[in-house]
C-alpha cells in the first residue's frame, strides 16, 4: 500500500462548487503539505501544518483551507472553485529532523 | 516565489549517454535536494546534499554544490529509457521564515530514447 495516499484521483467540478481533497499518511509523519503544480512553474506551496495543532499558510494560500484532522489526515477546501484551480494538487508529508518529503500520487482538479 | 531554477528545461539523449542537469538559487541554504517526477505522479526524493558538503553518490546519481556560486549539479550516468521524467532541485532555505518549508525550481524535463 502506498505511504501517502491522495483522494479523489481525477475530478471535475464547476465554477463555484466546493471542493474537498483529501490526503492520508501512513509513515507516522507529523509534518504534511499541500501543493499545486501548474505547467512550467514546478511546485508552489498552498498550506503546511508542523503538528495537529499548527496551520501556516503557502506562498498561495488565498482560495483555500486546511484542516489538519489527525497527525495521519491533512485535507484541503476550495470553497468556492474558479477555473484557475484548475491545476494537479499534491499532499506531501516529513518527519522532523529528516528534510525529505515524501509525496502522494496528486489529484488531477479541472474546473469548468 | 521559486528559489531554485533549472536549466536546461528539457534535455534529450540517447540511452548510454550521461545526463547534466544545473540548478541556480539566490539564497543561503542548509540543504538541497533532487526529486524525479514521473510523467503526471508524485515526486520521488532522490537524493540531497548538505551545505557543508561538495559531492554527493547515489548508484548512478551525482550530485554536487557549490554554495559560492549558489549552484548544484545532477549527473545521471549511463541514462536509461526508465530515466526519462522530469528533475527538480528543492531548496531548504537558511532563513527563519522559511524554516522547514522547501522551494522547487520548475524542473528539467528529460527524454532519454533507446
Amino acid at each position: 500500500d502506498a505511504d501517502v495516499t491522495q483522494t479523489p484521483r481525477n475530478r471535475i467540478t464547476k465554477t463555484g462548487k466546493r471542493i474537498m481533497l483529501e490526503c492520508s499518511q501512513t509513515k507516522g509523519h507529523d509534518r504534511m503539505y499541500w501543493y499545486r503544480q501548474d505547467p512550467g512553474l514546478g511546485l508552489r506551496l498552498i498550506y503546511y501544518s508542523f503538528d495537529v495543532k499548527d496551520i501556516n499558510k503557502g506562498e498561495i494560500s488565498d482560495g483555500y483551507s486546511v484542516s489538519r484532522q489527525a497527525q495521519a489526515k491533512f485535507s484541503l477546501s476550495l470553497e468556492s472553485a474558479i477555473p484557475n484551480q484548475t491545476a494537479l494538487y499534491f499532499c506531501a508529508s516529513a518527519s522532523t529532523g529528516r528534510n525529505e518529503q515524501f509525496f502522494g500520487p496528486g489529484t488531477r482538479l479541472t474546473v469548468l | 516565489s521559486q528559489q531554485g531554477e533549472e536549466d536546461p528545461q528539457a534535455l534529450s539523449i540517447q540511452e548510454g549517454e550521461n545526463a547534466t542537469m544545473n540548478c541556480s538559487y539566490k539564497t543561503s541554504i542548509n540543504n538541497l535536494q533532487w526529486y524525479r517526477q514521473n510523467s503526471g505522479r508524485g515526486l520521488v526524493h532522490l537524493i540531497l546534499i548538505r551545505s557543508n558538503e561538495r559531492e554527493k553518490h547515489s548508484g548512478r546519481l551525482r550530485v554536487t554544490l557549490d554554495t559560492s556560486k549558489k549552484s548544484s549539479s545532477l549527473l545521471i550516468t549511463a541514462s536509461r529509457a526508465a530515466d526519462t521524467a522530469s528533475y527538480f532541485c528543492a531548496t531548504d532555505p537558511m532563513t527563519t521564515d522559511s524554516w522547514g518549508k522547501l522551494q522547487f525550481g520548475a524542473g528539467t524535463q528529460v527524454v532519454v530514447t533507446p
